[in-house]
């Protein structure tokens, strides 16, 4: 099974800010890696696919890169309801395991 | 565009079986993958399995023996199953659309497992 490590698994910050989440998996998995954003009491929102792509609707402040095993996370200026945990999920291989979770808040 | 709503008890005794619908509307179920995935309370995501709308199905080792994903068509509907459950089951459980990439999601369903 692919293992997903992200860090740090909590982040303070300011609006406007601009952060970084890692995602570290245990095998290549070449660009099959998404990330979502998950706000307390609701359901996750699928964010990028394919590491770097942008799902529909989601703002350009987010960016993914990375491939292999290295993937990053990057929100440019971080804006007020930036605020969430972000989970990465390898799309290469069952079973999908997801990343433990990076916690945004506010500084 | 597609929205998903899970239903299904909110209790459940340990030893029993866990059973949760997903209602599919705005799309057909009769294409895509549909995926059940669950969150332990304070805890991360945990993938649980697909269905493909063929039939066919792929489910997490760590819960295969105790899994069921199956689908009904003419309710636009698929389920999820999940035998013998313990305390370590109670989790929200969201369906979703996709089997390597999910979306969109129910809004989830907490389900406590307790007697």
């Amino acid at each position: 099974d692919i293992q997903m490590t992200q860090s740090p698994s909590s982040l303070s910050a300011s609006v406007g800010d601009r952060v970084t989440i890692t995602c570290r998996a245990s095998q290549s998995i070449s660009s099959y890696l998404n990330w979502y954003q998950q706000k307390p009491g609701k359901a996750p929102k699928f964010l990028i696919y394919g590491a770097s792509s942008l799902q529909s609707g989601v703002p350009s402040r987010f960016s993914g890169s990375g491939s292999g095993t290295l993937f990053t996370l990057t929100i440019s200026s971080l804006q007020p309801e930036d605020f969430a945990t972000y989970y990465c999920q390898p799309s290469y291989s069952t079973p999908h395991t997801f990343g433990q979770g990076t916690k945004l808040e506010i500084k | 565009q597609v929205q998903l709503q899970e239903s299904g008890p909110g209790l459940v005794k340990p030893s029993e079986t866990l059973s949760l619908t997903c209602t599919v509307s705005g799309g057909s179920i009769r294409s895509y993958h549909w995926s059940w995935i669950r969150q332990p309370p304070g805890k991360g995501l945990e993938w649980i399995g697909y269905i493909h709308h063929s039939g066919s199905s792929n489910y997490n080792p760590s819960l295969k023996s105790r899994v069921t994903i199956s689908l009904d068509t003419s309710k636009n509907q698929f389920s999820l199953k999940l035998s013998s459950v313990t305390a370590a089951d109670t989790a929200v459980y969201y369906c979703a659309k996709g089997r390597d990439g999910f979306d969109p999601w129910g809004q989830g369903t907490l389900v406590t497992v307790s007697s």
